[in-house]
C-alpha cells in the first residue's frame, strides 16, 4: 500500500522556471513532511521540512506549501538551476513514537538551460 | 564531520548466492536504518536500530535477509541466498537520539548506498 503518492514521475523545466512537484498522503497520524533531493550516484539528502501547524515553509528557493484538509503538500523550487537536477522525494512520518519515514516514487526533474 | 560510510559501492553477484554490506554511521546517531531502494522508485525500510536493538523490522523479508549492529555502531545487512528482485541499491542512514528542542525531527543522513545487481 502506497501511502505517499508523488507527482509527476518526471518534470523538464526552462532555467529561470518554476519547478512544482505534487504529493497525497493517506495516513492522518502524519506529522512530519520532508524533502529528499538525490544526485546520481548520491544518497538522499535532506532539502526542507515541514510540520502540518505551518502552511508554507520558504528556504531560499525553495518553497513548501501545505494543505491539511485536502493532505497535500508540494515542493516549489523558484528560478530553477541546471544545478537543481536531480530525483526528488516527498516523504511523511508520524505517529507516536514513529520516526520512520515513508518515500514517495520519486520526480526526476531536469533544468535545461 | 564525516558522513555515513556503506561499502562496497558495488556488488554484483549471481541468485541464490550471500553478500553483505557494511554501514558505519555518523559519530553519535544512535538510530541506524537500512533501505532498500529499486530502480525507479523511492527509499523502503527494511530495518530501524536504536543503539543495538532493533526497533523495527516488520519489511525485512526474514526468509533471507538479516542485519545486526553489534556494539551499536557499525552494521552489517546479509542476504543469503538473493534473488533476482534483491538487485537494488541498498541504503544506509543514520540520526541522532535522543531528539533536542529545535533540532527538526528526524533528520536522516544517508550514506552513497551499494548497489547490488543479482545475474
Amino acid at each position: 500500500q502506497q501511502q505517499v503518492k508523488q507527482s509527476p514521475q518526471s518534470l523538464i523545466v526552462q532555467k529561470g522556471g518554476i519547478s512544482i512537484i505534487n504529493c497525497a498522503y493517506e495516513n492522518t497520524a502524519f506529522d512530519y513532511f520532508p524533502w529528499y533531493q538525490q544526485f546520481p550516484g548520491k544518497g538522499p539528502a535532506l532539502l526542507i521540512a515541514i510540520r502540518p501547524d505551518v502552511s508554507e515553509k520558504k528556504e531560499g528557493r525553495f518553497t513548501i506549501s501545505f494543505n491539511k484538509s485536502a493532505k497535500q503538500f508540494s515542493l516549489h523550487i523558484m528560478d530553477s538551476q541546471p544545478g537543481d537536477s536531480a530525483t526528488y522525494f516527498c516523504a511523511a512520518s508520524g505517529g507516536t513514537g514513529s520516526y520512520q519515514l515513508t518515500f514517495g516514487k520519486g520526480t526526476k526533474l531536469s533544468v535545461i538551460p | 564531520e564525516a558522513g555515513v560510510a556503506q561499502s562496497p559501492r558495488y556488488k554484483i553477484i549471481e541468485k541464490r548466492q550471500s553478500v553483505a554490506f557494511w554501514c558505519n554511521p555518523i559519530s553519535g546517531h544512535a538510530t541506524l536504518y537500512w533501505y532498500q531502494q529499486i530502480l525507479g522508485q523511492g527509499p523502503k525500510l527494511l530495518i530501524q536500530f536504536q543503539n543495538n536493538g532493533v526497533v523495527d523490522d516488520s519489511q525485512l523479508p526474514k526468509d533471507r535477509f538479516s542485519a545486526e549492529r553489534l556494539k551499536g555502531v557499525d552494521s552489517t545487512l546479509k542476504i543469503q541466498p538473493a534473488k533476482l528482485e534483491d538487485s537494488a541499491v541498498y541504503l544506509c542512514a543514520s540520526s541522532f537520539w535522543p531528539l533536542q528542542v529545535g533540532i527538526a525531527k528526524n533528520i536522516q543522513y544517508f550514506g552513497a548506498g551499494t548497489r547490488l545487481s543479482v545475474l
